[in-house]
Order: structure tokens, then sequence, then C-alpha cells
């Protein structure tokens, strides 16, 4: 069975940019979860999304928004880009929404000049 | 807001040594406890979970106990490898999200 899937791997980009960073979830997970990692705050829950809905929501601004396609396929997308989002984009899927058994995926290294 | 916190921050053992690793958050209405470990460069895998209801869990050579009312949980790892080298992350859910804790550095020295 394959894993969680991220893409791309690495991006760089520059202030002021906007961004989408994509997620295929393990075969038969619904739910699609996303994190930010930073040296400074460590890992940080941004959404979830089960069944196209988004169910839960961290402490980010308006800047971060994200959605989930009927395949349960999800994306995150950052516009405005500040030097400060910089990090490791990971997503998680489960099974079920909400306290489920997370499977991470490589995560998406995003570089903001 | 649930703080979540790891000790010791970095490790250093010898290959074979019994280890402990702890993690103790704040708000005890959780309903589960996640452990996790991170290998440089890559996502998290998933080790145990952890219900509110129990109080350890098991898988091979690692062993995860949960106090909810004092906010605290362990990883015991046996007999520890070089494999076991990672940073090793807890994360309580409350319902709506987990919390991480920063990690605690693992380094098995052969």
């Amino acid at each position: 069975k394959a894993g969680v899937t991220q893409t791309p791997r690495y991006l760089i980009k520059t202030r002021g940019q906007q961004v989408t960073l994509s997620c295929s979830p393990i075969s038969g997970h619904r739910s699609v979860s996303w994190y930010q990692q930073t040296p400074g705050q460590g890992l940080q829950f941004l959404f979830e999304y089960f069944s196209e809905t988004q169910r839960n929501k961290g402490n980010f601004p308006g800047r971060f928004s994200g959605r989930q396609f009927s395949n349960s396929r999800s994306e995150m997308n950052v516009s405005t880009l500040e030097l400060g989002d910089s990090a490791l984009y990971l997503c998680a899927s489960s099974l079920f929404q909400g306290g489920d058994i997370q499977y991470f995926g490589a995560g998406t290294r995003l570089s903001v000049l | 807001k649930q703080e979540v916190t790891q000790i010791p921050a970095a490790l250093s053992v010898p290959e074979g040594e019994n280890l402990v690793l702890n993690c103790s958050f704040t708000d005890s209405a959780i309903y589960n406890l996640q452990w996790f470990r991170q290998d440089p460069g890559k996502g998290l895998t998933s080790l145990l979970l952890i219900q509110s209801s129990q109080r350890e869990q098991t898988s091979g050579r690692l062993n995860a106990s949960l106090d909810k009312s004092s906010g605290r949980s362990t990883l015991y790892i046996a007999a520890s490898q070089p494999g076991d080298s990672a940073t090793y992350l807890c994360a309580p859910f409350t319902g709506n999200q987990f919390y991480f804790g920063t990690g605690t550095s693992l380094t098995v020295i052969p």
C-alpha cells in the first residue's frame, strides 16, 4: 500500500508570492491534516479536512487555506508569503476524523527568500 | 491552550541500555496520546497510540504509559539499538487537534 505522498519535496519562493502544496493520502483514508514544523515553534497544527470539509483549524492567519477533493487528495495554499513561512510542511492522513493514528508524508520544505 | 513538555531535550546512551523518555501536558482533558519518531529530514512515524482509558500500550521493545490525571506519559525503550536514534515526539489529542511536544533527540552509540 502506498504511503502518504507530498509534492513537491522542495520549494523556493520569494516574499509576496503564493504557493500551493499537494498531499495524496493513503488509499481509503478520508482525513487529511496539515502541520507546520519550524525549529522555533516546533510542530503546529494548521487544519484538518474530512470528506471535503474543514473540520478543525489551528491558530494560523487567513493566508493559510486548504481544500480537499472528492478522492481525498488535499491541497494547502499560502498567499502573500512572508519570510517566517519558511518551514517544513507535513501532511498526515488517517482513516477516521480526529484523534486517529496519523500517517505522515515526508513533507515539503518551503524556503521563502 | 495545551502545553506539552518533553524531558530531556537530548539523550545519548550506549547500545543495549534501557531508557525512559518523559512527556508532560497541562490539560488533562485528552482523548488519547500518540508517540512518534522523526528521522532527520523526514516525516513522522506513529509508534504507539494510548487511549485516555488505557494505562499502558506495548509494541515490541516499546512501552508507553499514560497517567492522564497527572498529565504525564512515558515511553520506555528496552535494549536500545543504533537504529533507535531519532527524535521522539509525544502528542496528546484534545478533541480538536494533536498538540506536539518539542521532542527528545535520542542518539544510541554502538
